[in-house]
């Protein structure tokens, strides 16, 4: 199993700022996720970040809005871009060897835009 | 369009009885399926998943069976305990999709003493 460390555990951000979402995984990992979880919701992809490349970004998520870098095997970022509001949320970090294989979690990042 | 449901919001069970909480997924493509749970103000851990090539598959107090043909799957806990007291997702993945995971709404399992 991989042991997925995301920082900050939480924070309260001024509405239009930004805010960078560090994951940091123990060991290699193929295939890195970046999740939302709304308050009483389940967990949403946001997009699979891709090492060395552009992250690929689900339907309703766009770059500029949630910026990911990706640069190496163990780490990778989310930035929440203009935060506003309704972008309270809890932002999850996930990690896979590979296909057909169990995917890992941080604890989460407990975002609140006042 | 939601793939993955999880259609009881909550299931209270006795301690010592068994707990079994459902899933169902309309996309035939998926081909791997898991249960996490999640405890509040923690990340989602992993208990148990299941090939589409199978149809259940055992660990410890925890089984999960898989039924293609109705696209449902479930998780039994026996016995349940307290300490299973949780948020329970169901999840699912494709090949054709990079093995991203589609989560249900979760099932909110209280185990009574």
């Amino acid at each position: 199993s991989a042991v997925i460390s995301q920082k900050p555990s939480r924070d309260i951000c001024q509405r239009g700022t930004s805010l960078t979402i560090q994951c940091q995984v123990d060991s290699q990992v193929t295939m890195m996720f970046w999740y939302r979880q709304q308050p009483g919701q389940s967990l949403t992809l946001i997009a699979t970040a891709n090492q060395g490349s552009e992250a690929t970004y689900e339907s309703g998520f766009v770059i500029d809005k949630f910026p990911i870098s990706r640069p190496n095997l163990t780490f990778s970022t989310l930035t929440v871009s203009n935060m506003s509001p309704e972008d309270s949320s809890i932002y999850l970090c996930s990690a896979a060897g590979g296909p057909n294989t169990e995917a890992f979690f941080g604890q989460g990042t407990r975002l609140t835009v006042v | 369009d939601q793939q993955v449901k999880q259609n009881s919001p909550s299931l209270s069970v006795q301690e010592g009885r068994i707990s079994i909480l459902n899933c169902d997924y309309t996309n035939s493509m998926f081909d791997y399926f898991l249960w996490y749970k999640k405890y509040p103000a923690e990340g989602p851990t992993f208990l148990i998943s299941i090939s589409s090539i199978k149809d259940k598959n055992e660990d410890g107090r925890f089984t999960v069976f898989l039924n293609k043909s109705a696209k449902h799957l479930s998780l039994h806990i026996v016995p349940s305990q307290p300490g299973d007291s949780a948020v329970y997702f169901c999840a699912a993945s494709a090949m054709d999709s990079s093995y991203k995971l589609i989560f249900g709404s979760g099932t909110r399992l209280l185990v009574r003493p």
